[in-house]
């Protein structure tokens, strides 16, 4: 059971826009920054979006973050067949005092 | 480059131990601290432990406590993992990750990873 909570799965055609949520608590989102990760197959996970908002050099700027109360979403837009991937959010927990993970989800190009 | 090369994993009975290294290149490993990070087949990532730059500040997660120990040699740009008492549950590819800047920073570089199997 993971601390923070995402959908196990979503899924979008090529051009769509699909968002996937993460949702957290007190100790968690609501205090600290919150991280997304990309993990491709067979690949070693990848930071898309840090801090919230925020995309490293490199990353496509389809991927955006958000964050608000114990809530945070990354959105994809104008979805292509190589973001087919896991999805995952992290962030600080002061309880726990370490990183967290959501539990991820798979994002499906149909 | 900045590159991170974990090595050590393998098949281990349960109650085994194993000794995962991680060596480091293209940065000044000793200006970070550095973390241990596990992924169990089909489940999703799970923070393991984290050490300062110099060694002194030293967390873990409560799957850690008491069975596994986080070190670090500085001189030869290494990170280690000494697990102890080995589960079933323990069995993942692990991780050894940097966070970008401080330890509540995001982990901008992995490595590409090491199994650990514990079975009988």
């Amino acid at each position: 059971q993971s601390v923070l909570t995402q959908p196990p799965s979503v899924s979008g055609t090529p051009g769509q826009r699909v968002a996937i949520s993460c949702s957290g608590s007190s100790s968690n989102i609501e205090r600290n920054a919150v991280h997304w990760y990309q993990r491709l197959p067979g690949m070693s996970p990848k930071v898309v979006i840090y801090t919230n908002n925020q995309r490293p050099s490199g990353v496509s700027d389809r991927f955006s973050g958000s964050k608000s109360g114990t809530s945070a979403s990354l959105a994809i837009s104008g979805l292509q067949s190589e973001d087919e991937a896991d999805y995952y959010c992290s962030t600080w927990d002061d309880s726990l005092n370490g990183p967290v993970f959501g539990g991820g989800t798979k994002l499906t190009v149909l | 480059e900045v590159h991170l090369a974990e090595s050590g994993g393998g098949l281990v009975k349960p109650g085994g131990s194993l000794r995962l290294s991680c060596a480091a290149s293209g940065f000044i490993f000793s200006s970070y601290s550095m973390n241990w990070v596990r992924q169990a087949p089909g489940k999703g990532l799970e923070w393991v432990s984290s050490i300062s730059t110099g060694g002194s500040q030293i967390r873990y997660a409560d799957l850690a406590k008491g069975r596994f120990t986080i070190s670090r040699d500085n001189a030869n740009n290494s990170l280690y993992l000494q697990m102890d008492g080995l589960r079933a549950e323990d069995t993942a590819v692990y991780y050894c990750t940097r966070p970008h800047i401080t330890i509540f920073d995001h982990m901008d570089v992995w490595g590409k990873g090491t199994t650990v199997t514990v079975s009988s």
